[in-house]
């Protein structure tokens, strides 16, 4: 199997551009996260999916941020505009059905940096 | 209460020796609890994972010791060896299939 799949895997771009993180879901896996991790805050949920449906977008900081699931195989999370304060790596997880103790496989991340 | 508090956020053990990471959950619904372990450029992996319906999980050098009164459980990781060197994040998950993650141990093994 061929894991998450994130790109890009790195990102340095100007502040107030628009940036956008794609993923990759495991085949055949029906829940989907995006995490956020810095020092200073650890791992952060900022968005989860199930069967391609947003559950809980809570986490998500502002509406300068936005996350799609358009179909089972594909999932964007789009920073517009960006801000030095979004430097971050950026996790797309997925796992296979959305009840408690199944595995959540993570992709390598997006490492962004915003300047 | 969707909090998980982990400690501490760093350790060093020589070569050998024991190393435990702490964590301690609020919300009663979490009923999978599991330990993820993650190396420098990477994504965190998950290494062992326990429910509450029972109060140790042990695989190989790694053990998860729970505390459902408590609302709290650890990882300890025997005869630790350099390659064991990495930030490891304890997490709680409910029905709903997320997790929410301690904000990381990072584990130093000198040999």
């Amino acid at each position: 199997d061929a894991g998450v799949i994130q790109s890009p895997r790195h990102e340095v771009t100007e502040m107030g551009q628009e940036v956008t993180l794609r993923c990759k879901p495991i085949s055949g896996h029906n829940s989907l996260f995006w995490y956020r991790q810095t020092m200073m805050r650890g791992l952060e949920l900022l968005i989860y999916f199930n069967n391609n449906v947003p559950i809980d977008d809570s986490g998500m900081p502002e509406d300068r941020f936005s996350a799609k699931m358009p179909n089972a195989s594909f999932s964007t999370l789009k920073i517009q505009p960006s801000e030095p304060r979004d430097s971050a790596v950026y996790f797309c997880a997925s796992s296979s059905v959305p009840n408690s103790g199944n595995t959540i496989y993570f992709g390598e991340g997006s490492w962004l940096t915003v300047v | 209460q969707q909090q998980v508090k982990q400690s501490p956020q760093s350790l060093i053990v020589q070569k050998g020796g024991i190393s435990i990471i702490n964590c301690a959950y609020e919300n009663t619904a979490f009923d999978y609890f599991p330990w993820y372990q993650q190396f420098p450029g990477k994504g965190p992996a998950l290494l062992i994972a326990i429910r509450p319906d029972v109060s140790e999980k042990k695989e190989g050098r790694f053990t998860i010791s729970f505390n459902k009164s408590a609302k709290q459980f650890s990882l300890h990781i025997m005869d630790s060896q350099p390659g064991d060197s990495a930030t490891y994040f304890c997490a709680a998950g409910g029905s709903q299939g997320n997790l929410i993650f301690g904000k990381g141990t990072k584990l130093s093994v000198k040999p």
